[in-house]
């Protein structure tokens, strides 16, 4: 199994531009979530789904949007990237969505916006 | 408001010494608590967990942790720290019923002196 996987691992937007974090598991996981990591603020919780064609806010949405097409694929859309959207992306799954199981993470996904 | 706490944003510590990072957390339920490790340009890796019964656990490298109920407390610890160690920490809750979703706390970077 390739786990969790996202790409691009780097990007380079200009602002007002729009792009496509593409995320991919090969778990069957039906739960994924997506996490931007800025420095010392932890993770925070942009947009998760609970299985294909569901999808809910996190914490902080604004500017970013999702759909779940099939079990495996999460894309997370940028509509005019601003430079407040410079972050690390994290897609993750887990298995289950009762809590409790282990979040599997990808390697990450670099974004800057100037 | 709810909210996970990680007071130490760096620590450093000597290899061989030992080492805990503190984590509390604020809810009116005891959550689920994870403890996971994030290497340079890496995603995160689950250390460790706990959902019920003994309040202390084991996770993978040597670490454990110890919820302390009456604290609102979840602390990493490892008895001697090896250079690999050298890493971001993060706190983590979940609550059941919530999607999966987890809560992080801000982080500690931990540097290891040789």
């Amino acid at each position: 199994n390739a786990g969790v996987t996202q790409t691009p691992k780097f990007r380079i937007l200009k602002i007002g531009q729009s792009m496509t974090l593409q995320c991919t598991q090969d778990m069957n996981h039906n739960y994924m979530y997506w996490y931007r990591q800025d420095p010392g603020m932890g993770l925070k919780l942009i947009y998760y789904s609970v299985g294909a064609g569901i999808t809910d806010k996190g914490e902080v949405p604004n500017g970013y949007n999702v759909s779940r097409s099939t079990t495996e694929d999460f894309p997370l859309r940028l509509e005019l990237a601003a430079p407040s959207q410079t972050s690390v992306y994290f897609c993750a799954s887990i298995i289950g969505g009762g809590a409790g199981g282990e979040l599997f993470f990808g390697e990450g996904s670099r974004l800057t916006v100037l | 408001a709810q909210s996970v706490t990680q007071p130490d944003i760096h620590i450093t510590v000597s290899e061989g010494a030992s080492l805990e990072l503190r984590c509390n957390y604020s809810y009116g339920a005891t959550p689920y608590l994870f403890w996971y490790v994030q290497s340079p340009g890496q995603g995160l890796q689950l250390l460790l967990k706990y959902f019920s019964g003994d309040t202390l656990v084991q996770g993978i490298k040597g670490f454990e942790a110890e919820f302390k109920r009456s604290q609102s407390s979840f602390n990493l610890r490892k008895p001697s720290v090896h250079w690999s160690d050298a890493a971001e920490y993060f706190c983590a809750v979940g609550f059941y019923n919530q999607g999966g979703k987890l809560i992080f706390g801000q982080g500690t970077e931990l540097s290891v002196k040789p």
